[in-house]
């Protein structure tokens, strides 16, 4: 059983571009959710998406929004990038009941921004 | 809102020797708690998930614990290998929400 894919696995933008990144969730899983790592921020929930609908949502600027298709993968974009937002980005997929099933997480995708 | 706190930030133990990492947070109206491991560069590697009305859970030589009343977990590692040496990581899910909290790590270094 394939795991969750993230590509690309490494990014280099410069400030002020925009970016995509995608996320394949494991088959069957319906919701996908979406983490910033930074070393000093730890990892920061950005958004949840399930069945086409964003579910919820962390505390990040409108910079950052996603959008999830009807197979379940879903993609996550940045505009006017700042330095700032240089991190480690990790999507998790589950199945999607709420608050009862177990996360399992990509590889990442690094966004280096200059 | 949910804080959630890891301590030791970093821990070094010779191989062979049993290791406890601790876990706390302060809202303890959570749906469950996982913990995870994470290896320098990667993504997260999920270990174990507590329910909360479960009190542990095993898998090989880890056991993780929870006490949701007091607001703590700990992960116990017995006989320790070098290829335990990563980032451990804890994060609850509260009641009613998908997304996960996350605590700031343990790093942990298992000497051979």
């Amino acid at each position: 059983k394939a795991g969750v894919t993230q590509t690309p696995r490494y990014l280099i933008k410069t400030r002020g571009q925009q970016v995509t990144l995608s996320c394949s969730p494991i088959s069957g899983h319906r919701s996908v959710s979406w983490y910033q790592q930074t070393p000093g921020q730890g990892l920061q929930f950005l958004f949840e998406y399930f069945s086409e609908t964003q579910r919820n949502k962390g505390n990040f600027p409108g910079r950052f929004s996603g959008r999830q298709f009807s197979n379940s993968r879903s993609e996550m974009n940045v505009s006017t990038l700042e330095l700032g937002d240089s991190a480690l980005y990790l999507c998790a997929s589950s199945l999607g009941g709420r608050g009862s099933t177990e996360a399992f997480f990509g590889q990442g995708t690094r966004l280096t921004v200059v | 809102k949910q804080e959630v706190t890891q301590i030791p930030a970093a821990l070094s133990v010779p191989e062979g020797e049993n290791l406890v990492l601790n876990c706390s947070f302060t809202d303890s109206a959570i749906y469950n708690l996982q913990w995870f491991r994470q290896d320098p560069g990667k993504g997260l590697t999920s270990l174990l998930l507590i329910q909360s009305s479960q009190r542990e859970q095993t898998s090989g030589r880890l056991n993780a614990s929870l006490d949701k009343s007091s607001g703590r977990s700990t992960l116990y590692i017995a006989a320790s290998q070098p290829g335990d040496s990563a980032t451990y990581l804890c994060a609850v899910r509260k009641t009613g929400a998908n997304n996960l909290f996350f605590g700031t790590g343990t790093r942990l270094t298992v000497i051979p």
